[in-house]
């Protein structure tokens, strides 16, 4: 069973750019969630979606957004680009609604000059 | 919100010997994992245990939901335990984990 995929792996961007990550859940998990790991805040939640509906959301400014396809895939935008945004980007997937096992993709790392 | 806090924050073995990682919450949890991530950044799911005592191979978890910690063991450990690991829990139901700040483990050969 493939795991959680997740690219790009590394991407460098300027500021003020956006920058989209994409994130394949493993296959049946219609849950997938995403936090963010920086060394000085550590890892954050970010937002949550199920069967295409945001469930939750951390506490990020609105550049920060994202959405879920029927497939269940899926992608995180980021606008106009700060230095601050440089961080691990983690995508997590978990096949129940409400808790279980949540298995983490290899992350794509951002790097914003 | 709640809050999590790991001890010890740093942790330096010998292979072979064995330890014990601490996770403190302040508030009633539905959902407690650990997690071990490796030098590459990878998160590894170690164990789901929101309560009672869960054994895989070498770790070992407890979880005591009244007092509020859980408790990582590790025994034996070899140089491929090092890394950071990662307490994390959640009580709103939406998979909305709140983590540690890990508590960063070497083990030397």
């Amino acid at each position: 069973k493939a795991g959680v995929t997740q690219t790009p792996r590394y991407l460098i961007k300027t500021r003020g750019q956006q920058v989209t990550l994409s994130c394949s859940p493993i296959s049946g998990h219609r849950s997938v969630s995403w936090y963010q790991q920086t060394p000085g805040q550590g890892l954050q939640f970010l937002f949550e979606y199920f069967s295409e509906t945001q469930r939750n959301k951390g506490n990020f400014p609105g550049r920060f957004s994202g959405r879920q396809f029927s497939n269940s895939r899926s992608e995180m935008n980021v606008s106009t680009l700060e230095l601050g945004d440089s961080a691990l980007y983690l995508c997590a997937s978990s096949s129940y609604i409400g808790g279980g096992v949540l298995t983490f993709g290899a992350g794509s790392r951002l790097t914003v000059l | 919100g709640i809050q999590v806090e790991q001890s010890p924050p740093d942790l330096i073995l010998q292979e072979g010997a064995n330890s014990t990682l601490r996770c403190n919450f302040s508030d009633s949890v539905n959902n407690l994992q650990w997690f071990h991530q490796n030098p590459w950044g990878q998160l590894i799911n170690l164990f789901y245990i929101p309560s009672g005592t869960k054994q895989n191979g070498r770790l070992s978890a407890t979880t005591v939901a009244t007092e509020r910690y859980s408790l990582l063991y590790i025994s034996s450990s070899q140089t491929t335990d090092s890394g950071v690991y990662f307490c994390a829990v959640d009580n709103t139901g939406f998979q909305k984990l709140v983590f540690g700040t890990g508590t960063r483990l070497l083990v030397s050969p």
